[in-house]
């Protein structure tokens, strides 16, 4: 069963504009959530993450909201620029190893 | 070293023959973790290490797959009798501690075609 959902597996969005990445997840032992940008041939690299005793964290032109009670978590980027263009994961934990979603192809538009 | 690097980057075998694939983590951080993306999926849990204690095996799909971590640090995944189903990148990720609430840092991964 997939814990954590990535429903939209290719976002486009022009450059300067809003990015937002959603990510939903069905398991409610979940208290640590993170997002991961991966480039082609590299690995993920972690990006941002949050905690469940939190509704929101920010760091520079992104942003990860979590509605606990929707078990739902969103990403945005602004403002998005092409070298934001990447596959972004989102990851939930409850100990230590972590749940991966699909992942969503973000391209940024010049 | 400054990040966790892993070994070989690309890796073609026959089906049935053994691989062995490596990851050095970050020096200091106590937890290795292996993970696996097949095409189009997202990363699956395969193993974790954290310190001496006995490794966390629920994500490994089957027998032909086992992984050690020799003196703490170096990690080694082996895949016996390769299917063409095993075909995917092999991601290795270390943290400091393997407690929860802790970032996850990645190497770039080993390439594994299984023809």
């Amino acid at each position: 069963d997939q814990q954590v959902k990535q429903n939209s597996p290719s976002l486009s969005v022009q450059e300067g504009r809003i990015s937002i990445l959603n990510c939903d997840y069905t398991n409610s032992m979940f208290d640590y959530f993170l997002w991961y940008k991966k480039y082609p041939a590299e690995g993920p690299t972690f990006l941002i993450s949050i905690s469940s005793i939190k509704d929101k964290n920010e760091d520079g032109r992104f942003t990860v909201f979590l509605n606990k009670s929707a078990k739902h978590l969103s990403l945005h980027i602004v403002p998005s620029q092409p070298g934001d263009s990447a596959v972004y994961f989102c990851a939930a934990s409850a100990r230590s190893k972590l749940v991966f979603g699909a992942g969503t192809i973000l391209r940024v538009k010049s | 070293g400054a990040g966790v690097s892993q070994s070989p980057s690309n890796k073609v075998t026959e089906k049935g023959k053994d691989v062995e694939l490596r990851c050095d983590p970050i020096s200091g951080h106590t937890a290795l973790y292996w993970y696996r993306q097949s095409l189009g999926q997202g990363l699956e849990f395969l193993i974790y290490f954290q310190g001496n204690s006995a490794p966390d095996k629920s994500g490994l799909p089957s027998d032909r797959f086992s992984a050690e971590r020799t003196g703490g640090s170096v990690s080694t995944l082996t895949i016996q009798r390769t299917q063409q189903e095993d075909s995917a990148v092999y991601l290795c990720a270390s943290s400091l501690a393997g407690v929860g609430r802790e970032t996850q840092y990645f190497g770039p991964g080993t390439r594994l075609l299984v023809l």
